[in-house]
C-alpha cells in the first residue's frame, strides 16, 4: 500500500525567508514516481517537478529546490526567498509502477506574509 | 496550447439527483483520470480512462462512474447523490499511460443540499 505523509498543515513565514516543505511516503514497490502540485486558491493542481525512484540527484528550478532521499524515503521542498505569490497549498504525491493513480499528501497551506 | 477544461465549474444539487461532469483534454492527450477533493479525505483517485476503456478504478461506490469518447473528452456521472459527494471533483491528463505527468483542470466544485 502506499501513503504519503505531510505532516505540516499550515506554515506561515515572512517574505524572503526560505521555506521547506516536508513530505515522507511509504510504499513497498521499488520503483515508484514522486510529485509535487501546487494549488493556489483557484483550485487547480499546478504540476512542479517528478522524481523517479530511481533518480536521487536533487534538483534545483529557480527558486525551487528538491532533497530525495531514498534511505528515509523524504521528498521535501524548499523555497528560497519565498513571495507572497508562493501562497498556497502544495500537495507531494506518489504513483507506483505501472499505474497512473496519484496518491496524495494531506496538503501544506502556505502562507507567505509581506 | 489550451489546458484542461471542466465544465460546468459549479454545480450545485440535491440529494438523490443524479448528476455528469465533463473534462476535455489538452490536444494530444489521450489518457484522463478523475479526482475527488474534500476537506476530510482529501485527494482520492476515482478512475483513469485510455482510448475510451477504464484503466484503474479507486475505491468509490458504483454510483460513480465514467466514461470516455473517441475524441478523449470524459465525462464521469455520480447517480444517488449524497451530501458527502459534495466536492470539488479535479480532471488530469496526459498523453499517455506511459508518460506519467499529469496536467490537472481548474475543476468542478459540486455542492449537494
Amino acid at each position: 500500500a502506499q501513503k504519503v505523509t505531510q505532516a505540516q498543515t499550515e506554515i506561515s513565514v515572512v517574505e524572503k525567508e526560505d521555506v521547506t516543505l516536508d513530505c515522507v511516503y511509504e510504499t513497498r514497490d521499488t520503483t515508484y514516481y514522486l510529485f509535487w502540485y501546487k494549488q493556489p486558491p483557484s483550485g487547480e493542481l499546478v504540476f512542479l517537478i517528478r522524481r523517479n525512484s530511481f533518480d536521487e540527484q536533487n534538483e534545483i528550478s529557480g527558486r525551487y529546490s528538491w532533497n530525495f532521499q531514498k534511505s528515509t524515503s523524504s521528498f521535501n521542498f524548499t523555497i528560497t526567498a519565498s513571495q507572497v505569490v508562493d501562497s498556497a497549498v502544495y500537495f507531494c504525491a506518489l504513483t507506483p509502477p505501472g499505474a497512473n493513480n496519484l496518491f496524495f499528501g494531506t496538503g501544506t497551506r502556505l502562507t507567505v506574509i509581506p | 496550447k489550451a489546458g484542461v477544461t471542466q465544465t460546468p465549474r459549479y454545480l450545485i444539487k440535491t440529494r438523490g439527483q443524479q448528476v455528469t461532469l465533463s473534462c476535455s483534454p489538452i490536444s494530444g492527450h489521450r489518457s484522463v483520470s478523475w479526482y475527488q477533493q474534500t476537506p476530510g479525505q482529501g485527494l482520492q483517485f476515482l478512475f483513469e480512462y485510455f482510448s475510451e476503456t477504464q484503466r484503474n478504478k479507486g475505491n468509490f461506490p458504483g454510483r460513480f462512474s465514467g466514461r470516455q469518447f473517441s475524441n478523449s473528452r470524459s465525462e464521469m456521472n455520480v447517480s444517488t447523490l449524497e451530501l458527502g459527494d459534495s466536492a470539488l471533483y479535479l480532471c488530469a491528463t496526459q498523453p499517455n499511460p506511459q508518460v506519467n505527468e499529469q496536467f490537472f483542470g481548474p475543476g468542478t466544485r459540486l455542492t449537494v443540499l
